[in-house]
């Protein structure tokens, strides 16, 4: 199956602070990535659809300024979490679609456990 | 209202007793859906894809099965290792290019 990177896998940083996610897809490309959030024992909450070359489309309630997602080349998207307080701490998950078509697998990354103190 | 449900919420089953966990959906338009399993700590893992009601996909101890308005994953004598969360996942004519997921099922297999 197809092979999608995230990191850090776990990012601790102070509150105010900015911190960076990466994910890569290492033996495809991807115009398509997602970006999940998830909370202890729940399920997968879409953030935003990252496109290759354009704007990212967030969902309801999403703070854009706050979630910036950038999706510069092929294989690579970054979720920077601004200014991160207390309330931004969760696991952050990231996703790409194998095969570029509509219906192709979502394969995901780790993740990326961010704590902000 | 598109929905996708699963149950039971949680499921503890001895080593080598079969059972099954069920994904319903309501959607319009079904493109696919996406059985995953999760451990904790980790992201998801893609088990199978099925598109079409009557299709059934297998892989070692899991079986998935899909009608019009659900899914089944089926686990034949289940190891402790199965032990995770079984996730489904819906694509359809409403969401674009976006996945729906149920809540999941907390597997757990104790030996």
């Amino acid at each position: 199956g197809a092979v999608v990177s995230q990191h850090p896998s776990r990012v601790i940083c102070k509150s105010g602070t900015s911190v960076k996610i990466e994910c890569r897809s290492l033996d495809f490309q991807a115009t398509t990535m997602f970006w999940y959030r998830q909370f202890p024992k729940q399920s997968l909450m879409l953030m935003a659809t990252s496109n290759e070359g354009s704007k990212a489309t967030y969902e309801q309630g999403v703070e854009k300024d706050k979630f910036l997602i950038n999706h510069a080349s092929l294989t690579l998207s970054t979720l920077t979490v601004t200014s991160a307080h207390p309330e931004d701490s969760s696991f952050y998950i990231c996703s790409a679609r194998g095969g570029g078509m509509l219906t192709g697998e979502l394969f995901f990354g780790e993740g990326s456990r961010l704590t902000v103190l | 209202e598109d929905q996708v449900t699963q149950s039971p919420e949680a499921l503890r089953l001895q080593e080598g007793e079969s059972s099954s966990l069920n994904c319903s959906y309501t959607v319009s338009g079904l493109r696919g859906l996406f059985w995953y399993r999760q451990d904790p700590g980790k992201g998801p893992e893609f088990l199978f894809t099925l598109y079409s009601a009557g299709e059934e996909k297998e892989k070692e101890r899991l079986k998935a099965t899909l009608t019009k308005k659900e899914s089944f994953l089926h686990i034949t004598a289940p190891k402790p290792e199965d032990s995770a969360t079984y996730l489904c996942a819906v694509q359809a004519n409403n969401y674009g290019q976006n996945f729906v997921f149920g809540p999941g099922t907390r597997l757990s297999v104790l030996p």
